[in-house]
């Protein structure tokens, strides 16, 4: 998997405006790709998923792209409102159906008025 | 997807002594996963846990420091054993794909 730092890195929008959240993952076997939002003092929730047939996956604010030429996935949130603000990962793992995931670094989004 | 009661939800404990967590599933799942998450860091799987056979650990972790109990469909343990300040993390149960890749709670352990 990959390594991890100490640190999340942080991006901070304004209330309002739309977030980019970037991800690059490490197995180039991987099949199915999640997205979580982690609020403090709780467990991963489930935002979106793609499998890898697909480049683009939208959902109610939220948009999931992925290239795999580069191993890279992108994660991004219309109108960001303060409710948004928590810690994102993403989550990789091949084929759906009983493996373990690995997840990305994680990226802390904070919302500001 | 299926909903996940993990407890405790958070302890601190005094160093050398032994906190089992557990996870309670409102539905029969074959595998449940097991997850690590460091302050401030992301998520390290521990270890698989299959209903009837033993738990396979990940790298870095081993069955007498982290012992599981999956002793039927909808149940399992993790247990953290002696446990040090290094321990101090979150720990947290999940389900595979069948079942929505849903996370328990979390169980946020702090020894002291």
């Amino acid at each position: 998997g990959e390594s991890v730092g100490l640190h999340l890195p942080t991006l901070s929008v304004q209330e309002g405006d739309n977030s980019i959240i970037n991800c690059a993952y490490s197995n180039s076997a991987s099949d199915y790709f999640i997205w979580y939002k982690q609020e403090s003092g709780k467990g991963p929730q489930f935002i979106i998923d793609i499998r890898s047939n697909m480049d683009k996956r939208q959902g109610q604010r939220v948009t999931v792209l992925l290239n795999k030429t580069v191993k890279h996935l992108s994660l991004q949130i219309a109108a960001t409102q303060p409710g948004d603000s928590a810690v994102y990962f993403c989550a990789e793992t091949f084929s759906n159906s009983g493996y373990a995931l690995n997840f990305g670094k994680g990226t802390s989004l904070l919302v500001t008025p | 997807s299926a909903v996940i009661s993990q407890k405790p939800s958070r302890d601190i404990c005094q160093r050398g002594t032994s906190l089992t967590i557990q996870c309670q599933v409102d539905s029969q799942v074959t595998m449940m996963f097991w997850y690590r998450q460091q302050p401030g860091q992301s998520l390290t799987l521990i270890a698989t846990a299959n209903q009837g056979s033993e738990a396979t650990y990940e790298s870095g972790f081993v069955i007498d420091k982290f012992p599981i109990s999956r002793p039927n469909l909808t149940f399992s343990t993790l247990t953290v054993s002696n446990m040090s300040p290094e321990d101090s993390s979150i720990y947290l149960c999940s389900l595979g794909g069948d079942y929505g890749y849903t996370f328990g709670s979390g169980t946020r352990l702090t020894v002291v």
